[in-house]
C-alpha cells in the first residue's frame, strides 16, 4: 500500500536537545511539506519542498532544519533554537499544486 | 490580513441528520479548496476537493458548495454516523505556489448514536 510513514508516534526529549523526526512516502510525490498542529490552532506550514535537493521556509520555520536528498525522505530537525516545540509534527506529501496533500499520522514530540 | 476559518467550533447532530460544517475564505485568489478529517491521534485524511471552476461537488454522502460572491465553502454529511465524529478542516491553495496552501482551525463534529 502507498503512504507516509512517519516515525516514531511518540517522542520525548530534554530541553536543549536537538531531534529528527522521520518521514518517508512510497507515493512517488514530488513535494513534501511538514506541518506543526497545536490545540485549537490550524495546521502551520514549516517547510515544504517541491523537488529533491530544495525546500523553502513555510511561516514558522524558525528553528527548525530540513533535507530533501531523496524523493522519498524529508526529515525535519527540531533544533533546541525552536523555543515552544512540544507539540503534534505532520508530514505531508502531493504530486502537484492542484492535487491534495496526504498525510501521514504524525509524531506528537514532547519537550521537557 | 488573508485567512481561512470557520464559523462553528463545535457541531453536535443524531445519528442520521444531515450536517453541515461552513468555512469563509478571504483570498479572492484561491483556486482549490479541499476538506479534511480527522480523527483523535490520527493526520487528517483527505475527503473532497473542488475547484474555483465549480459551485458544487459530490462524493459518497459528502457535498462540497463553493460560494465564490461571498467566499464561503460548505461540506454537508448526509446520514451522519458515528464514524463521521472527528474534527473537519477546511483549506485554500492560492495555486500559484506549492506552499500556499491554508487550513482552517477546524470543527468538532460529535454525532450522537
Amino acid at each position: 500500500d502507498g503512504g507516509i510513514t512517519q516515525s516514531p508516534k511518540y517522542l520525548f526529549r530534554k530541553e536543549g536537545q536537538n531531534v529528527t523526526l522521520s518521514c518517508e512516502q512510497n507515493l512517488n510525490h514530488d513535494a513534501m511539506y511538514w506541518y506543526r498542529q497545536d490545540p485549537g490552532q490550524g495546521l502551520r506550514l514549516i517547510y515544504y519542498s517541491q523537488i529533491v535537493n530544495d525546500f523553502q521556509k513555510g511561516d514558522i520555520a524558525e528553528g527548525y532544519s530540513v533535507s530533501r536528498e531523496k524523493k522519498e525522505s524529508f526529515p525535519l530537525t527540531v533544533t533546541s533554537a525552536q523555543k515552544n516545540p512540544t507539540a503534534f509534527y505532520l508530514c505531508a506529501s502531493r504530486t502537484d499544486k492542484g492535487s491534495p496533500l496526504h498525510f501521514g499520522n504524525g509524531t506528537r514530540l514532547t519537550v521537557t | 490580513g488573508e485567512s481561512v476559518g470557520l464559523h462553528l467550533p463545535t457541531l453536535s447532530v443524531q445519528e442520521g441528520d444531515n450536517s453541515i460544517i461552513n468555512c469563509a475564505y478571504s483570498n479572492s485568489a484561491s483556486d482549490y479548496f479541499i476538506w479534511y478529517k480527522q480523527e483523535s491521534g490520527k493526520g487528517p485524511q483527505f475527503i473532497i476537493d473542488i475547484r474555483s471552476n465549480m459551485d458544487k461537488r459530490q462524493g459518497q454522502r459528502v457535498t462540497v458548495l463553493l460560494n465564490k460572491t461571498v467566499k464561503h465553502l460548505s461540506l454537508q454529511i448526509a446520514a451522519t454516523q458515528p464514524g463521521d465524529s472527528a474534527v473537519y478542516f477546511c483549506a485554500e491553495n492560492r495555486g500559484t505556489s506549492y506552499g500556499k496552501l491554508t487550513f482552517g482551525q477546524g470543527t468538532i463534529l460529535t454525532v450522537h448514536p
